[in-house]
């Protein structure tokens, strides 16, 4: 079985730039979470989808979007970023939307 | 006061002690909790799923769940090096919409 993956492990960018993260699920799971990481804090919820719908969302602007594609795999796009916006995004999945979450390892994000 | 709290430590011990880790919560709609390992830079491991009150045990860990009092804690018995990594406490609402809310995770340090 194979786990929750993210693509690119790094990146850095500047700010005003926009940036696109990418994340498989597990097998079988039809549920991704995005969350946010900065240094030395817990991750805080971004927003959850579900077959293909924003199923919840956390307190985040709008410039924080995201999509799911029908095989669940999902992406989150940040436009105009923000010298704040560096962190590591992590992508989790469920097998439904409020089970168990299984995270990936994470795409660190710089903004310079 | 922050929705869940949890002292980052560190928490320094010797090998083989009995490790106690705690997170005390406000918002008395939480209804599952969990707890992830996180080693440095890299995505959160979970270790424990509990719903409700109770204990739960797995190997060397116990969960247990006290929601008259929302406070929540792991033990690790036998701790070995290995274990030496961030802790982090989470928890969610029925439904699941809201996503997990995480504590800021305890630093834990095995000495051999």
């Amino acid at each position: 079985e194979t786990g929750v993956t993210q693509s690119p492990t790094h990146l850095i960018k500047t700010r005003g730039q926009q940036v696109t993260l990418r994340c498989s699920s597990q097998s079988g799971h039809n549920t991704v979470s995005w969350y946010q990481q900065a240094l030395g804090q817990g991750p805080q919820f971004i927003f959850q989808y579900y077959r293909e719908e924003e199923n919840g969302r956390g307190n985040f602007p709008p410039r924080f979007s995201g999509l799911q594609f029908p095989n669940y795999s999902s992406e989150l796009n940040v436009n105009a970023l923000e010298l704040d916006d560096s962190a590591l995004y992590l992508c989790a999945s469920s097998r439904v939307f409020y089970n168990e979450q299984f995270f990936g390892p994470g795409t660190r994000l710089t903004v310079l | 006061q922050k929705e869940v709290e949890q002292d980052p430590g560190p928490l320094s011990v010797p090998e083989g002690a009995i490790v106690s880790l705690n997170c005390t919560y406000s918002n008395s709609a939480f209804q599952y909790f969990m707890w992830y390992r996180q080693y440095s830079r890299k995505g959160p491991e979970l270790l424990m799923y509990t719903y409700s009150s109770g204990n739960k045990e797995d190997g060397r860990f116990t969960a247990q769940v006290d929601k008259s009092s929302k406070y929540i804690s792991l033990f690790i018995r036998d701790s070995q090096p290995s274990d030496s990594a961030t802790y982090l406490c989470a928890m969610s609402a029925e439904g699941g919409a809201d996503g997990l809310t995480f504590g800021k995770g305890t630093h834990l340090i095995i000495q051999p």
